[in-house]
């Protein structure tokens, strides 16, 4: 079971690019690093997920090393609608999703 | 398309009070998952189902009952609240292929005086 490590909190300025990383050292060759946003009052919500390298979609980009040990969430010019908490997540839905774990996330304030 | 529908939003107990929070999803997902959140912290599983009539355990059973007599509800039952079962309660559901993503409810909250 990939158990992940995220900063705890992040500030940043509205216009600012940000970027989130998550540790996830005993990732399995089957599982997949997914993003997730929860803003307050609300479920969790997918952004983004990959493989290996780079994915890119009209939210977020996510970069993964070779070595996939680690995951780089970025944000390009966040507004203040982004702050919100975000879970990285590592596992594949074979082995079951019952398996992924959330844990505390990474909560991001933007101020203006 | 509503997505996930969690019923009701809010809900205040007494201890030793039961009752029943209802998911309801039109996604035909396959996959359905009960996580409760409690302030400051993730979401942690109590129990999923993987198709009708199926249920399983997750990582904080105790204290809760499932039922997934059809495939697009799911029941999550408290038969004695208790003071420690104050949080807010979300549904998730998925259709398992290809790492295809959880869809959430937007939760309810529940308080047991």
């Amino acid at each position: 079971l990939a158990k992940t490590t995220q900063p705890i909190s992040m500030d940043s300025y509205e216009g600012q690019e940000v970027n989130i990383t998550c540790s996830h050292n005993n990732i399995a060759t089957n599982d997949y690093i997914t993003w997730y946003q929860q803003f307050p009052s609300q479920g969790p919500r997918f952004i983004i997920q990959g493989y290996k390298t780079k994915v890119t979609n009209e939210v977020a980009s996510l970069f993964i090393p070779a070595d996939r040990k680690s995951s780089t969430l970025s944000l390009p010019r966040v507004s203040l609608s982004d702050t919100a908490v975000y879970y990285c997540l590592v596992g594949d839905s074979w082995t079951g999703f019952q398996k992924l774990v959330f844990g505390t996330g990474t909560r991001l304030l933007v101020s203006p | 398309n509503a997505g996930v529908t969690q019923t009701p939003k809010f809900r205040v107990l007494k201890t030793g009070q039961s009752m029943t929070l209802l998911c309801a999803q039109d996604m035909n997902h396959e996959y359905m998952y009960w996580y409760r959140q409690d302030p400051g912290m993730g979401l942690r599983l109590i129990h999923y189902s993987v198709g009708e009539g199926t249920t399983a355990k997750g990582e904080v059973p105790d204290g809760y009952n499932v039922s997934r007599l059809k495939k697009q509800n799911f029941l999550l039952g408290l038969e004695s609240a208790a003071p420690s079962q104050t949080s807010v309660y979300f549904c998730a559901s998925t259709d398992g292929g290809d790492n295809s993503p959880l869809h959430f409810g937007n939760g309810t909250r529940l308080t047991v005086t």
